[in-house]
């Protein structure tokens, strides 16, 4: 049974680069049937999609952020990490890592880390 | 402000049948799947819907999920104190090339 649990930093300062790793456990991520993901979630708020990878590192990013997104996948280590640059108080959320199922034109989820708490502020 | 509209909350008494309902345009709900997420209290999403109106291995058949036009709903019936909740539609908008989330709907089993 895949798992996947999220790790980095709880706390970053506004303008620096908020990095997180997802690893995943049970299971290969070098998978060519899956893709991996990152969503987040601002407090009290709905979700947000980030970005997607392969096991070959061919991306898709939310316009929104492809500015400041990196998203990168370690295959030897079965991970994969997200680093979002000059950050603000408006990146203050519970970032998730998830698995993507299906195609990246119909994907779904499942399943998901429990999720880390990163907080922007000085 | 969500691309998918549901209702921020909804509720039922024990044994009854709710809907959701998530509204969409033809570049996302209109021209793709929809999918639907239970988040339970305090933790992660989980799956409950894919490609409209299946259900994961696992997801009671209490749960259907349908779709018409660019709108899309969930249905739970012989509703259960453990079923409340926030659900979450999603479906890719061809505008984004990502999915696109609603904005949540908070289910209270009263």
């Amino acid at each position: 049974q895949v798992q996947l649990q999220e790790s980095g930093p709880g706390l970053v300062k506004p303008s620096q680069t908020l990095s997180l790793t997802c690893t995943v456990s049970g299971g290969s991520i070098n998978s060519g049937s899956y893709f991996w993901t990152w969503i987040r979630q601002h407090p009290g708020k709905g979700l947000e999609w980030i970005g997607f990878i392969y096991y070959s590192g061919t991306t898709y990013y939310n316009p929104s952020l492809q500015s400041r997104l990196t998203i990168s996948v370690d295959t030897s280590k079965n991970r994969f990490s997200l680093k979002l640059s000059s950050v603000t108080a408006a990146d203050t959320a519970v970032y998730y890592c998830a698995r993507g199922v299906g195609t990246v034109t119909t994907p779904w989820f499942d399943p998901w880390g429990q999720g880390t708490l990163v907080t922007v502020s000085s | 402000q969500s691309v998918l509209t549901q209702p921020p909350s909804a509720s039922g008494t024990p044994g009854q049948r709710v809907t959701i309902s998530c509204s969409g345009s033809s570049s996302n709900i209109g021209s793709n799947y929809v999918f639907w997420y239970q988040q339970l209290p305090g933790t992660a999403p989980k799956l409950l819907i894919y490609r409209n109106n299946l259900r994961p291995s696992g997801v009671p058949d209490r749960f259907s999920g349908s779709k018409s036009g660019t709108s899309a709903s969930l249905a739970i019936s012989g509703l259960r104190s453990e079923d409340e909740a926030d659900y979450y539609c999603v479906a890719r908008d061809d505008s984004l090339s990502g999915p696109v989330f609603g904005g949540g709907t908070k289910l209270t089993v009263l």
